[in-house]
């Protein structure tokens, strides 16, 4: 089992583009969730999918932020345009039903 | 709205001595409530978890933790730490839905 797979560890970015972070869940698993960690708010639920549907997006910042789960196998969240604040790691996340996250190694974005 | 505290930031303990990691967690019914830690650089590792049954739940690592309703609490221990146990620790709570909230966590160091 290779755990969740993001892509790119690393992100470094200008102020005003786009921003595509990449994940893949464990085969197997239904649930899937995005997290931003700052120093400053700690670990944020962003979104979460279950069976490729999102079921809760209250966590996400504002309209610049968007999140797919084209299929049980890949999501996206995509910044656009990004700005300085959005700096930050982001991590995803996947589950089986009624078991514990499992963690990605996370996307550092630095967005100057 | 479900959410969780961890009162200490930062905690100091000598190698050889006990730990106690303090959650005190808000949700109306019983929750599933979760320790898990972060090594710099990498995702959340889970260490324990509480669903149902026996308060006092061990996890990997030689780390237990114990449920006590009455006071909204789930306190993460171990009786001697090992400097390889020097992190981030953090505690969650997910309620009736699929949604796992986090504290601010604890960042452990441990002096030689």
């Amino acid at each position: 089992d290779a755990g969740v797979i993001q892509s790119p560890r690393h992100e470094v970015t200008e102020m005003g583009q786009e921003v595509t972070l990449r994940c893949k869940p464990i085969s197997g698993h239904d649930y899937l969730f995005w997290y931003r960690q700052t120093m400053m708010r700690g670990l944020e639920l962003l979104i979460y999918f279950n069976n490729n549907v999102p079921i809760d997006d209250s966590g996400m910042p504002e309209d610049r932020f968007s999140a797919k789960m084209p299929n049980a196998s890949f999501s996206t969240l995509k910044i656009q345009p990004s700005e300085p604040r959005d700096s930050a790691v982001y991590f995803c996340a996947s589950s089986p039903a009624n078991s514990p996250l499992h963690f990605g190694n996370g996307t550092r974005l630095t967005v100057t | 709205a479900q959410s969780v505290t961890q009162p200490d930031i930062h905690i100091t303990v000598s190698e050889g001595a006990s730990l106690e990691l303090r959650c005190n967690y808000s949700y109306g019914a019983t929750p599933y409530l979760f320790w898990y830690v972060q090594s710099p650089g990498q995702g959340l590792q889970l260490l324990l978890k509480y669903f149902s049954g026996d308060t006092l739940v061990q996890g990997i690592k030689g780390f237990e933790a114990e449920f006590k309703r009455s006071q909204s609490s789930f306190n993460l221990r171990k009786p001697s730490v090992h400097w390889s146990d020097a992190a981030e620790y953090f505690c969650a709570v997910r309620g009736g839905t699929y949604k796992y909230i986090f504290g601010t966590g604890t960042r452990l160091k441990v002096l030689a």
